[in-house]
């Protein structure tokens, strides 16, 4: 059973640039929702897509942007990247008809670092 | 004030001691809670759920909630060094929205 896999693992950008992250949910998963954790800090929620929409949307500024695909695969991407937006970004999936008792699983993360 | 509350710690235990990691929540509305533990460059494992008042038992794991109080806990028996990590808390609030709210979390240190 594949569990949440999310790539690159890690890059480098230079300030000013744009990146797109990747992730494909658990098998059976349909619910995206991607995070940002700063060292040091618990994952700040930034939105989850469900049916190839945005749910939901954390207290971030719209150079964040993301997509679902009909695979329920999501992309992150985030323009005009800031040297604070570097941090590890988080992709979790769950399942949305689960009610309310559904758990969300991390996949390994992808390490951002913004020069 | 923030929204979930981890005293960030080292916690250090011996081997073989209970360690116990303690959170608070300001959102009364919050229905379902999670443990998760994380090793240092990696990502948050889930480690146990709660989603009623009481305990919940997984092996040598025990997670504590009361809603009255707005505290969860979560026990670890019989503490490994393998068991040093941050152990992140995170609640929900399960009105339509299924985002997590994470705690800043609390380093767990097992001494051999």
């Amino acid at each position: 059973d594949a569990g949440v896999t999310q790539s690159p693992t890690h890059l480098i950008k230079t300030r000013g640039q744009q990146v797109t992250l990747r992730c494909s949910p658990k098998s059976g998963h349909d619910t995206v929702s991607w995070y940002q954790q700063a060292l040091g800090q618990g994952p700040q929620f930034i939105f989850q897509y469900y049916e190839e929409e945005e749910r939901q949307r954390g207290n971030f500024p719209d150079r964040f942007s993301g997509h679902q695909f009909p695979n329920y695969s999501s992309e992150l991407n985030v323009n005009a990247l800031l040297l604070g937006d570097s941090a590890l970004y988080l992709c979790a999936s769950s399942l949305q008809g689960a009610g309310a008792n559904t758990e969300a699983f991390f996949g390994q993360g992808t390490r951002l670092t913004v020069v | 004030q923030k929204e979930v509350e981890q005293n960030s710690g080292p916690l250090s235990v011996p081997e073989g001691a209970i360690a116990s990691l303690n959170c608070t929540y300001s959102d009364r509305g919050s229905q379902s809670f999670f443990w998760y533990r994380q090793y240092s460059g990696k990502s948050p494992e889930l480690i146990m759920s709660i989603y009623s008042n009481g305990d919940k038992e997984d092996g040598r794991f025990t997670a504590q909630l009361n809603k009255a109080s707005q505290y969860v806990s979560l026990l670890i028996r019989d503490s490994q060094p393998s068991d040093s990590a941050t152990y992140l808390c995170a609640v929900r609030v399960d009105t339509g929205r299924r985002a997590l709210t994470f705690g800043s979390g609390t380093r767990l240190q097992v001494q051999p």
